[in-house]
């Protein structure tokens, strides 16, 4: 059984900055693309970003691009996004998802911005 | 503001059939598939249809999916009080590089 578990969400300042993974199981992680997807507390989803199999192509949502970073470890089953300069506008929770047709997701993790 | 165009809401009664469009460009929804989510409330997303018209296994054959040119549609027909959730289509966007959603359609059973 597919299985993502997002954790590492917080609560922090704006301008701060965090890290959140997905711990995958369940499926060969390295054969998978994947993305993170968030949603702000009462809005729809958004794309944040993705990242190929083997960490050699990346991309980002505009509204994240230049503050956030994505990437994995494969040996370890593991995606990340790292979060700096955060905003207010960043609340939300963040859903990992398997590339291909987003066919499995997480729990999500949620990240709040605030002073 | 969300480069996919979905209505807000949309409602039926059980046993009707509901459709849910999905406008967006050349750069979207023209060039690339398109995939459709349900969100109950308070659950993650879960994918209901893929490649414009294609059900994962599990999905009820009471939802359909279909695109034409730079648009797309959702299906349900025998409506029931379980497809009560939040409905949102996706594709790729060439333009932007990125994904990009619709807003979202709440489906109503009333």
């Amino acid at each position: 059984e597919v299985q993502l578990l997002e954790s590492g969400g917080d609560l922090v300042q704006p301008g701060g900055s965090l890290r959140i993974s997905c711990e995958a199981s369940g499926f060969t992680f390295s054969g998978y693309a994947m993305s993170w997807v968030r949603q702000a507390p009462g809005k729809g989803l958004e794309w944040v970003s993705d990242i190929r199999r083997n960490a050699d192509n990346t991309h980002y949502a505009d509204s994240v691009k230049g503050r956030f970073t994505i990437s994995r470890d494969n040996s370890k089953n593991t995606l990340y996004l790292q979060m700096n300069s955060l905003r207010v506008e960043d609340t939300a929770v963040y859903y990992c998802t398997r590339d291909g047709f987003w066919d499995s997701w997480g729990q999500g993790t949620l990240v709040t911005v605030s002073s | 503001q969300s480069v996919l165009t979905q209505p807000p809401s949309a409602s039926g009664t059980p046993g009707q059939r509901v459709t849910i469009s999905c406008s967006g460009t050349r750069s979207n929804i023209g060039s690339n598939t398109v995939n459709w989510y349900q969100q109950l409330p308070g659950t993650a997303p879960r994918l209901l249809m893929y490649g414009n018209s294609q059900r994962p296994s599990g999905v009820p054959d009471r939802f359909s999916g279909s695109k034409s040119g730079t648009s797309a549609s959702l299906a349900i027909s025998g409506l029931r009080s379980e497809d009560e959730a939040d409905y949102y289509c996706v594709s790729w966007d060439d333009s932007l590089n990125g994904y990009v959603f619709g807003v979202g359609t709440r489906v109503t059973v009333v």
